[in-house]
């Protein structure tokens, strides 16, 4: 059964603490996103990476970083958590090209809790 | 930049009637993706719908997009518990396929026994 694995289901870490989210999918995907949930703000893209080393900007990136040095494997950043980063972070990845039938598949998600 | 509307917000429902959650695009969508999540985890694929029309099942579940491809729809029929949890559409943001998907802020779905 193909994976999108997210290294903690839950967090919870102190303000100003450097925070590491992993992410590895088994797919050979060349897609790779991290999104975060909050209520009422639904889904948004912090970062998303269409290939090893490469990385772009989403819609809320900051306060966060990406590393992605391998294709299975694209990792979150948090420089140094706030409260405000307290959320639900889901990562997903997807085939290049053209999205045909499945769009994304989803990891189960980390809750983060900073204190 | 293309936004996606979903409607209800929430919903409750007596098991074992239909209902029906909407998804209204400001854009052509070039691909919709139906998603499910159950609280506190990730979204599982449902379905995905790509030509104006198109309709598609998965058991008593129906997404259809209409012929202006600006609107979705997801039926559920008989509802039971099991189908409890909150419904995401999600589209393509360009026609050329960008792989960015854009969501809607979902629908918080009930199922009362």
């Amino acid at each position: 059964d193909v994976k999108v694995t997210q290294s903690s289901r839950y967090l919870v870490k102190r303000t100003g603490e450097k925070v590491f989210l992993e992410c590895v999918q088994d797919m050979d995907h060349e897609n790779m996103f991290w999104y975060r949930q909050d209520p009422g703000l639904g889904l948004r893209l912090i970062y998303f990476s269409y290939d090893v080393k490469m990385k772009e900007k989403g819609d809320i990136p900051e306060g966060y970083s990406v590393s992605r040095e391998k294709k299975e494997r694209f990792s979150l950043i948090l420089e140094s958590a706030s409260t405000n980063q307290t959320s639900m972070y889901l990562c997903a990845s997807s085939f290049g090209g053209p999205t045909v039938n499945y769009g994304y598949t989803f990891g189960s998600g980390t809750r983060l809790t900073v204190v | 930049s293309q936004e996606l509307e979903q409607s209800p917000q929430s919903l409750i429902v007596q098991e074992g009637k239909n209902l029906t959650i909407n998804c209204t695009s400001s854009k052509t969508l070039y691909g919709l993706y139906w998603y499910k999540q159950k609280y506190g985890e990730g979204l599982i694929f449902l379905m995905m719908l790509q030509k104006g029309g198109e309709e598609k099942s998965h058991e008593k579940i129906t997404a259809k997009l209409d012929e202006k491809k600006q609107q979705s729809s997801l039926h559920i029929t008989a509802s039971q518990p099991s189908h409890a949890g909150i419904y995401l559409c999600g589209a393509d943001s360009s026609r050329g396929g960008s792989e960015k998907l854009v969501f809607g802020k979902g629908t918080k779905l009930t199922v009362n026994p």
